[in-house]
């Protein structure tokens, strides 16, 4: 089935620090969305991508759509200690035959910031 | 503000005891969702009702079954809850037929099952 390649895994870093994570599918996606899960929480959109080459900010976060349509790349810039939790980027396929929103994830990126 | 909403936020179940979650929404989306997400995982997808119309995932067991009686509302019914069933159940929604506007996630309820 469709898979998306999230990475890394995780990531531990210093306040203040820039962070970079991304999403790879062998697979054409239509949209991209990048979500944050606090611990007990649902998800949270953050950003959601919808055209080839599309860069969009929402306060310190940036996220862009690949040119390609088979990856996305979400970076936080001067990270604090409440970016902590869990990333996870999402995305429809273009082969996908419906228009009822149905979403791959990939398996997220955890991320620590030390103050 | 509009926004999903879970009720209740942790539910305890026994084994084989039957257990209903709970959905509601204010953002008068046609498309909501079950997700079933386990510790360290992705939300993996259950089913969805586009409108009135159900859809389940073909991996999704029996033992999950869904009711939407209105736009508002929709239910997640576990039959007979197994222990692996213990599990974070998120509910979302989108407006769809006019391509992906982003899913919306509630705040989720924690099952525990003894």
């Amino acid at each position: 089935g469709q898979q998306l390649n999230q990475s890394p895994q995780s990531m531990f870093i210093q306040e203040g620090e820039d962070v970079s994570m991304n999403c790879t599918s062998s697979s054409i996606f239509n949209t991209w969305l990048w979500y944050k899960q606090d611990p007990g929480e649902g998800p949270v959109l953050l950003i959601a991508l919808y055209k080839a080459g599309e860069l969009t900010s929402n306060g310190r976060l940036t996220a862009q759509f690949g040119i390609t349509r088979k990856d996305s790349f979400l970076n936080i810039s001067a990270s604090i200690p409440s970016d902590v939790g869990i990333y996870f980027c999402a995305g429809q396929p273009s082969n996908y035959g419906g228009s009822q929103g149905n979403l791959i994830f990939g398996k997220g990126t955890k991320l620590s910031v030390k103050p | 503000d509009a926004m999903v909403i879970q009720n209740p936020r942790y539910q305890v179940t026994q084994f084989g005891k039957p257990v209903t979650l709970s959905c509601s929404q204010t953002l008068n989306h046609n498309v909501m969702y079950w997700y079933q997400q386990k510790s360290s995982q992705a939300p993996k997808l259950l089913f969805h009702y586009y409108d009135k119309d159900f859809n389940n995932e073909a991996d999704t067991p029996d033992n999950f079954q869904s009711r939407r009686p209105n736009t508002s509302f929709c239910f997640l019914d576990i039959r007979s809850p197994g222990l692996g069933d213990a599990a974070m159940y998120l509910c979302a929604t989108s407006s769809a037929g006019t391509g992906v506007s982003g899913q919306y996630f509630g705040p989720g309820t924690r099952l525990t099952v003894t």
